[in-house]
């Protein structure tokens, strides 16, 4: 799986977009962009993932270059309750298990 | 909305002795697996299970480790002599199926080994 790096912190202030950059420049064909928080010892919780168009749900938004060599997560109206460890895990389809880096702590400031 | 469950939330337990981990994936969820966290350092892939067998496993899954599923609905994790270096929350988490590629986690069990 290809690596990753994220900034290690980022604030945003309440109500405004979080953006979350993820480099992935070894990113090869077959490898989808996945993105997990971990809000304070829960455990990581599923927020968005793609291939190479831009995707949206309910939660979040994720942009991936044309290159796919590097994506944004957007949080658009962040809350006090989206304060948590972003992690961008970057894995072939078929790869059973996820690999976790030390992601980017976004503290969402009143 | 379904969710993933453990128990216990805390566990305690004494150099050497075994543990049991619960988990109770969701229901049409087909592809499960622990995970570990030790206190201030990354998520860890322990194991992956899938049709009642272990599909892969990390160097940290040794022979003190195993994974069941006893009956359709649970999924355990025992660690047969606990060590202190074990003491991490454990996260299982499950996925419904091989082309959906979403892994749901539970809320972990706290291992404290003394």
């Amino acid at each position: 799986d290809a690596k990753t790096t994220q900034p290690p912190s980022m604030d945003c202030a309440e109500g405004r977009a979080a953006n979350l950059p993820c480099n992935h420049s070894t990113i090869s064909g077959n490898e989808y962009v996945y993105w997990y928080r971990q809000i304070h010892s829960q455990g990581p919780q599923y927020i968005i993932h793609g291939l190479k168009n831009n995707e949206t749900n309910e939660m979040a938004s994720l942009i991936i270059t044309e290159d796919r060599k590097s994506s944004t997560l957007i949080l658009p109206h962040a809350t006090l309750r989206d304060t948590a460890v972003y992690y961008c895990i970057v894995k072939r389809g078929s790869n059973y298990k996820l690999t976790f880096g030390k992601g980017t702590l976004l503290t969402v400031n009143p | 909305e379904p969710e993933v469950t453990q128990t216990p939330s805390h566990q305690v337990t004494q150099m050497g002795q075994e543990v049991i981990l619960r988990c109770v994936p969701i229901s049409n969820h087909l592809y499960f697996y622990w995970y570990r966290q030790i206190l201030g350092q990354k998520v860890e892939f322990l194991v992956s299970f899938y049709n009642n067998e272990i599909s892969e496993k990390s160097e940290i899954f040794d022979d003190q480790f195993s994974v069941e599923r006893p009956d359709g609905s649970n999924f355990t994790l025992k660690i047969r002599s606990t060590k202190l270096e074990d003491s991490a929350m454990y996260f299982c988490a499950s996925r419904v199926q091989r082309d959906r590629d979403e892994q749901y986690f539970g809320p972990g069990t706290r291992l404290t080994v003394t």
